[in-house]
């Protein structure tokens, strides 16, 4: 498995706190992204970074902000937790190839909002 | 932007049997298809992809067809087996491109 590790794992949070996840990669990969998983939406994207300091956002970006300072850490935020923003959020990292753009998943980290 | 329609949501086989998953692009430049297969619990994995210089594309059991004119492409499974139970996501980018867009997926279920 590619190195990819996002923390925390599960988080229970109250609605209204900021909350930050985590991803950190040891495989020098140039993109980095944000998905959420929901019941029936597949995979969206949140946001996504294409270098150290250079992000975008995705279809799903409301709500988000990310950082990226250095090459292995990309951070999500959620600014003022709500509700709807229960899920499972999975951080990805990919390189671009001659073959295309496969990416690698993290573990996954299951955040409920109470 | 690109947009990746996936059907069915769910799709329920006799073990054996064959499985397609049908997967339709809006944006015409796209021309690379990966297909990710999530067990319960686990990350999202790539199991094959296609470009779009190829109309077929075959790794044992399964296989990807491109269909260019149309804009689908599809997954299949041949001779199904209890392990192929997971979700199933199609995507689509440009080569070159940063992003991965990702269908709604596929829920298989083998049933013995």
């Amino acid at each position: 498995d590619a190195g990819i590790t996002q923390s925390p794992r599960h988080k229970v949070t109250e609605t209204g706190t900021p909350v930050t996840l985590r991803c950190h990669q040891t495989e020098n990969h140039r993109y980095m992204y944000w998905y959420r998983q929901d019941p029936g939406h597949g995979l969206r994207l949140i946001h996504y970074s294409y270098g150290v300091k250079d992000t975008d956002k995705g279809e799903v970006s409301d709500g988000y902000s990310v950082s990226r300072s250095k090459t292995e850490d990309f951070l999500l935020t959620l600014e003022s937790a709500t509700s709807s923003q229960t899920s499972v959020y999975f951080c990805a990292i990919s390189e671009p190839t001659g073959r295309g753009l496969e990416a690698f998943f993290g573990q996954g980290t299951r955040l409920t909002v109470v | 932007g690109e947009n990746v329609e996936q059907h069915p949501s769910t799709l329920s086989v006799q073990e054996g049997d064959s499985a397609v998953i049908k997967c339709t692009y809006s944006d015409s430049a796209s021309n690379y298809f990966p297909w990710y297969k999530q067990e319960l619990g686990k990350r999202p994995q790539l199991i094959i992809d296609i470009r779009s210089n190829v109309g077929e594309k075959k790794d044992q059991r399964i296989a990807v067809t491109l269909n260019k004119t149309a804009k689908h492409f599809s997954l299949h499974i041949t001779e199904t087996q209890p392990e192929d139970s997971a979700v199933y996501f199609c995507a689509a980018t440009i080569q070159g491109a940063q992003k991965l867009v990702f269908g709604q997926g596929t829920r298989l279920t083998i049933n013995p």
